[in-house]
């Protein structure tokens, strides 16, 4: 089955600053590659999601990019304000009926 | 709409114990699936559905069971309850496939002693 990784597990910045998050999946198949964003006690919720056919998305101050060569793909986040500390997963779908997520990064964006 | 509800929001069980979580949502989804998430370990898939009257394993679906006899609910069953099982469950649902946004339930938290 699909596997995939996240990195890092904890990030610290500055208000102001990027964040990168970082993700590798296993099966080539996978087609479909959402990210999730958990405030702490609460449901996850989408929040910027990625296909195949497709290099970058953008959505405001957050973006994706996938390289389906290397299987990878990326959460940017700019100019990050306070309100984006939470815990951040990516998944990936294969070509069955299943997402597989990552661990998680915990993200912290300090005043 | 209430989206995806789950109850009940906390549980306590002994080992042994049998019990339901229950799910529903009042979106005419057709996917449904069921989350158990441990600190550190992201979210693991347990069982899922494409459809009333269809279900499927997913990544860690031993000691649990689910059916699917309306298209509104997907309960999960836990045969007898372990320590191991202890966690916090997500109830999520999609409008047709699983590649399109997954909507969450609140949670279940479930503490087997």
């Amino acid at each position: 089955g699909e596997n995939v990784e996240q990195h890092p597990s904890t990030l610290s910045v500055q208000e102001g600053d990027s964040a990168v998050i970082k993700c590798t999946y296993s099966d080539s198949a996978s087609n479909y590659f959402p990210w999730y964003k958990q405030e702490l006690g609460k449901r996850p919720q989408l929040i910027i999601d990625i296909r195949s056919n497709v290099g970058e998305k953008k959505d405001q101050r957050i973006a994706v990019t996938l390289n389906k060569t290397a299987k990878h793909f990326s959460l940017h986040i700019t100019e990050t304000q306070p309100e984006d500390s939470a815990v951040y997963f990516c998944a990936a779908c294969d070509a069955g009926n299943m997402l597989t997520f990552g661990g998680g990064t915990r993200l912290m964006v300090k005043p | 709409n209430a989206g995806v509800t789950q109850t009940p929001k906390f549980q306590v069980l002994k080992t042994g114990q049998s019990m339901t979580l229950q799910c529903a949502q009042d979106m005419n989804h057709e996917y449904m699936s069921w989350y158990r998430q441990d600190p550190g370990m992201g979210l693991r898939l347990i069982h899922y559905s494409v459809g009333a009257g269809i279900t499927d394993q997913g990544e860690v679906p031993n000691g649990y069971n689910v059916s699917r006899s309306t298209t509104e609910d997907f309960p999960l069953r836990l045969l007898s309850a372990a320590p191991s099982q202890t966690s916090v469950y997500f109830c999520a649902s999609s409008y047709g496939q699983v590649q399109e946004t997954q909507y969450f339930g609140p949670g279940t938290r479930l503490l087997v002693l």
